[in-house]
Order: C-alpha cells, then structure tokens, then sequence
C-alpha cells in the first residue's frame, strides 16, 4: 500500500530556531509537495517538487525553503522560525498530473 | 485561474440521514476532479475521483458524477453513519501543465447518533 511517512506528528520549537521537517515517500512518484493547513484558511501550498533536485515555489513559500536530494526524501525548512508559523504541516507526493495526491499524516508544529 | 467552491460547513446530520456536499470549479481544459477526506488528527485521503465528463467516482457509499454542463461535482451518501465525520475537500488538477492541484476550502460534517 502508499504510504507517505513525515517525520514527526509533533514539534515544538523556540523562535529563530532552524527546524527540517522530513518526508519519505515508498512509491517512486515523481511529484512532492509540502502545504500548511490553519483552521479558516484550508490548504495552502508552500512548495513543490516535480523531480530530483528540481522546486518550484507555491502559493506562500516566505520563510521556508525545500530540499530534494533523493526521489523518496522531501524536505521543509524553516530558515528561522517564528511564532506565525504555527500550523499543521502536510506532506503529499503523487505520481504525475491529474494523479490523486497521497498525504502523510502531518505534523503539528508550535513555535514558542 | 482555476478554482474550486464548495459549501460551508459544518453540516450536521443524524445519521441514516442523507448527505449532499456541493462543490463547483472553474478550470480551463478538462480537469481530474477529486474528493479527499480528512478524520480528526490525519492527513487527507482519496475517497474518490473522476477524470472526464459523465464519470461517476464512488467508494465507502459515497458518489460523485463529473458534471461539465454545470461544472460541479457534488458528492452525495444515502445514509451516513457517525464515523463519516470528518472534513470533506473537493479538488482538481490539470492533465498538463501547472503542477498543482486545486483544493476546496473543506466542509466539516457532524453526525450525530
């Protein structure tokens, strides 16, 4: 079966910390993306990756960076963190296109 | 830009009630259509999907048919029970190009024994 596996379903963290937030993915897909999910806001894309070593910036990517070294491994950095970044994080890979996408479980990061 | 709507939440039913979640897009082309389903404290799942006009996608009793006429794709149960509730996400993406897929704002469903 899919399965997408994020590293940790809960951090917390201090401000001007640098947080990586991981994600592995066991089903050779082409595409990752990484979202934060707020209550009243729905899902918004931070960044995605459509193959190795190749990003492309989504819908909010101020203060995050990626990194895609392997197909399985995508990876969220938080360069410094602060408090409004908040949230829930969710980590999604799909296969191509118009491919349904498949999510980790999430990871509810607090920043203090 | 595509787009996709769908109505507000929560809904709260009793359950045996039946369902209707609407959810209209604007997309150029011919967008795959997608409802995802999210339980308290996980990610979202595929519940189902529809990828050309007339299609109907269904899974767990929930369906949903690929309407182009009127660009929806409402997703409908018979008779929900309470481990239905959740948060319930309409989406698309585009066979070529862009990358992204598009997702609704979510619609919460109650059900209550």
């Amino acid at each position: 079966d899919v399965k997408v596996t994020q590293s940790s379903r809960y951090l917390v963290k201090r401000t001007g910390e640098k947080v990586f937030l991981e994600c592995v993915q066991d089903m050779d897909h082409e595409n990752m993306f990484w979202y934060r999910q707020d209550p009243g806001l729905g899902l918004r894309l931070i960044y995605f990756s459509y193959d190795v070593k190749m990003k492309e910036k989504g819908d909010i990517p101020e203060g995050y960076s990626v990194s895609r070294e392997k197909k399985e491994r995508f990876s969220l950095i938080l360069e410094s963190a602060s408090t409004n970044q908040t949230s829930m994080y969710l980590c999604a890979s799909r296969w191509t296109d118009n491919q349904p996408q498949h999510f980790g479980d999430g990871t509810r990061l607090s920043i203090l | 830009g595509d787009s996709v709507t769908q109505m507000e939440g929560p809904v709260t039913l009793s359950e045996e009630a039946f369902l209707t979640i609407n959810c209209t897009y604007t997309a150029t082309g011919y967008p795959s259509l997608f409802w995802y389903v999210q339980y308290p404290g996980e990610g979202l799942q595929l519940l189902l999907k529809a990828t050309k006009a007339d299609d109907k996608g269904s899974n767990k009793g929930f369906e949903a048919t690929y309407r182009k006429e009127t660009t929806s794709f409402h997703l409908e149960k018979g008779s929900v029970q309470v481990s239905d509730s959740a948060v319930y996400f309409c989406a698309l993406s585009q066979a070529t190009g862009g990358f992204k897929t598009i997702f609704g704002a979510g619609t919460r469903l109650f059900v209550k024994a």
